[in-house]
């Protein structure tokens, strides 16, 4: 089956400094990949996605691009700010059928000033 | 709606009593999802429906969960007889439905009804 598998938080880093959040998964064709993230006391957000090889999602300064031979999506920002804390998740979607989303555990980012 | 509206936001019962959260999604998506967010367990799909179709409810922990959705719009998630490690935030999520010619199919979440089993 489907499933996805990212690094254990809290993240914890400083104003400023380059994020990487791991993210590899496992899944049948080829899945949509996303991005997620949960700011706290809000619901999921999707933050971007990239649906084939080689597409690189990005949006407020994170970028992943979707490796199919390493079938990683690691998330990456130059600069991290400390409303950037929160959860992300890293998602897939099988392209088969009605694609309901397949999620990691989830990263907790926490940025300090 | 402008959102995906939830609630209750928060619900405190005591095991052993039934308990509904309710979804109400954006209007004119016809595709409805329900989750459950554990701590330390991340996002679990629960049941899915879309239009007029048989609903997949092939992440129902047990056959004490079990959910309706009306009219194609409000879906209601029922808990019969509550224990201690359903106590979790349950998400619900809709979408239009459509899977996009790339594969993408976006899921709007609401914010959560977060429930606690004593």
């Amino acid at each position: 089956g489907n499933s996805v598998t990212q690094m254990e938080g809290p993240v914890t880093l400083s104003e400023e400094a380059f994020l990487t959040i791991n993210c590899t998964y496992t899944a049948t064709g080829y899945p949509s990949l996303f991005w997620y993230v949960q700011y706290p006391g809000e619901g999921l957000q999707l933050l971007l996605k990239a649906t084939k090889a080689d597409d690189k999602g990005s949006n407020k300064g994170f970028e992943a691009t979707y490796r199919k031979e390493t079938t990683s999506f690691h998330l990456e920002k130059g600069s991290v700010q400390v409303s950037d804390s929160a959860v992300y998740f890293c998602a897939l979607s099988d392209r088969k059928g009605y694609s309901t989303l397949t999620f990691g555990k989830g990263t907790m980012l926490l940025v300090s000033p | 709606g402008a959102g995906v509206s939830q609630s209750p936001s928060n619900k405190v019962t005591e095991k052993g009593k039934d308990v509904e959260l309710r979804c109400d999604p954006i209007s004119g998506h016809t595709a409805l999802y329900w989750y459950r967010q554990s701590l330390g367990q991340g996002l679990e799909f629960l049941i899915y429906f879309q239009g007029n179709s048989a609903p997949d409810k092939s992440g129902l922990p047990s056959d004490r969960f079990s959910a309706e959705r009306t009219g194609g719009s409000v879906s209601t998630l029922t808990i019969q007889r509550t224990q201690q490690e359903d106590s979790a935030v349950y998400l619900c999520a809709s979408s239009t439905g459509q899977t996009l010619s790339s594969g993408a199919n976006v899921l709007t979440f609401g914010a959560g009804s977060r429930l606690t089993v004593l």
